[in-house]
């Protein structure tokens, strides 16, 4: 399967703890976008990555959030001392460099991730 | 006001009819819209792009937009119950390039009748 991977699929965590998702891009993609999903929404930007560099973050990336991406490949996004509020679907995109003018993102599966 | 307005439904329609989806979005800068389906606890999958104005035929599907008055549209052909989803429509652009965060309506949830 060529496609933007994620993982866990799901997580099921405590309020208080740090929790950690990965995304894998399709291959060659130098864009890396993270969304937030819940329930009866669109998906909403947090931030995103050209290779690298993280050149963009909503002001829904609160700083308890944080998200890297070392060596332009993969991508994580952490949230530390997680809240029920977090409890949401957590989607990453990416997008080659050809899609500069016409914006085309494509999507994982997401990470369900569930606050208790 | 959120800068994509999109009815969530649910849309109950039967087999084979033609369905219209529609969103309007307030923001001038975006350039380019985008359709994603998205089935139950999925990720959104890309089924139609269009920059600027005008239509766009794939198979079944036309998107259509009308950015004088900021109008986007799905129309999905001889519908079938496969195609019973969520419909998210997507809107960028507003830096002036392809490298935005998209900003999406909540979704219309539609459903075919066999």
């Amino acid at each position: 399967d060529t496609g933007v991977s994620q993982n866990p699929r799901h997580k099921i965590t405590k309020r208080g703890q740090n929790v950690t998702f990965r995304c894998d891009p399709i291959s060659e993609h130098n864009r890396l976008y993270w969304y937030r999903q819940t329930l009866g929404q669109g998906p909403e930007f947090l931030t995103y990555f050209q290779n690298e560099a993280q050149l963009e973050k909503s002001r829904l990336l609160s700083d308890r959030f944080s998200a890297e991406r070392p060596k332009g490949s993969f991508s994580t996004l952490e949230i530390q001392r997680t809240e029920q509020g977090d409890s949401a679907m957590y989607l990453c995109a990416s997008s080659p460099y050809a899609s500069v003018l016409t914006g085309e993102q494509f999507f994982g599966p997401g990470t369900r991730l569930t606050v208790l | 006001q959120k800068e994509v307005e999109q009815d969530p439904g649910p849309l109950s329609v039967p087999e084979g009819a033609i369905v219209s989806l529609n969103c309007t979005y307030s923001n001038s800068a975006f350039q380019y819209f985008m359709w994603y389906r998205q089935y139950s606890r999925k990720g959104p999958e890309l089924l139609m792009y269009t920059y600027s104005s005008g239509n766009k035929e794939d198979g079944r599907f036309t998107a259509q937009v009308d950015k004088s008055s900021k109008y986007i549209s799905l129309f999905i052909r001889d519908s079938q119950p496969s195609d019973s989803a969520t419909y998210l429509c997507a809107s960028g652009g507003r830096s002036g390039g392809g490298a935005d965060g998209l900003t999406f309506g909540k979704g219309t949830h539609l459903i075919i009748q066999p």
